[in-house]
């Protein structure tokens, strides 16, 4: 079975500029999230979808962040205009629909992003 | 506000010597408490889930307990291959949000 992905590994982008990550579930996951962790610091939780609908967003820092799962399937985070502080690792999790596991979260290896 | 609280923040251990981390947390209404397992480069990896105080789970030479108040990640006999960020995470009620610690940055020596 397929884990979690995301695309890319790696972007570096200039203050201002938009950049798009996407994250790929694990196959039959209605749960995925967002997270992310900025230097120096810990995980910090962004958003939660439940198949396309969002459930949770308390963690989304402001307005610049978008999120989407349109189909239900992969989902996209969107940050226009990056900051500076936008820099440091976002990380996709998800977690099938079972009740029992449903708590238990897989990650994706993330995907570093550095604004200069 | 969910709090976790990882000591220490990095451990040293000669192969074969046994240790525990340890994971304190403050949370209203917990749902489980959460081991993870993160390499350099890579995501977290999960190990365990413990839903009650008392409860312990095992994975090789891993064995996680909770009590109302803290979980500890016993670690019998490690190998080099061990070595890892081991984070602790908590999720409250029925919110699936998960809430980490800093983590334990462990090193084990050949």
């Amino acid at each position: 079975e397929a884990g979690v992905t995301q695309f890319p590994s790696h972007s570096v982008i200039e203050k201002g500029q938009t950049v798009t990550l996407r994250c790929d579930p694990i196959s039959g996951h209605d749960n995925l999230y967002w997270y992310r962790r900025v230097m120096g610091k810990e995980i910090k939780f962004l958003l939660h979808f439940v198949k396309e609908s969002k459930q949770d967003e308390s963690g989304m820092p402001n307005n610049r962040f978008l999120a989407e799962r349109t189909g239900g399937t992969y989902s996209t985070l969107k940050v226009q205009p990056a900051e500076l502080e936008d820099s440091g690792v976002y990380f996709c999790a998800s977690s099938n629909r079972d009740r029992a596991s449903s708590y238990e979260q897989y990650f994706g290896p993330g995907t570093r992003l550095t604004v200069t | 506000e969910d709090q976790v609280t990882q000591s220490p923040e990095a451990l040293r251990l000669q192969e074969g010597e046994s240790s525990s981390l340890n994971c304190s947390y403050t949370v209203s209404g917990l749902r489980g408490l959460f081991w993870y397992r993160q390499d350099p480069g890579k995501g977290p990896e999960f190990l365990f889930t413990l839903y009650s105080a008392g409860e312990e789970k095992e994975k090789e030479r891993l064995k996680a307990t909770l009590t109302k108040k803290e979980s500890f990640l016993h670690i019998t006999a490690p190998k080099p291959e061990d070595s890892a960020t081991y984070l602790c995470a908590v999720s409250r009620g029925s919110a699936r949000q998960l809430t980490f610690g800093s983590g334990t940055q462990l090193t084990v020596l050949p």
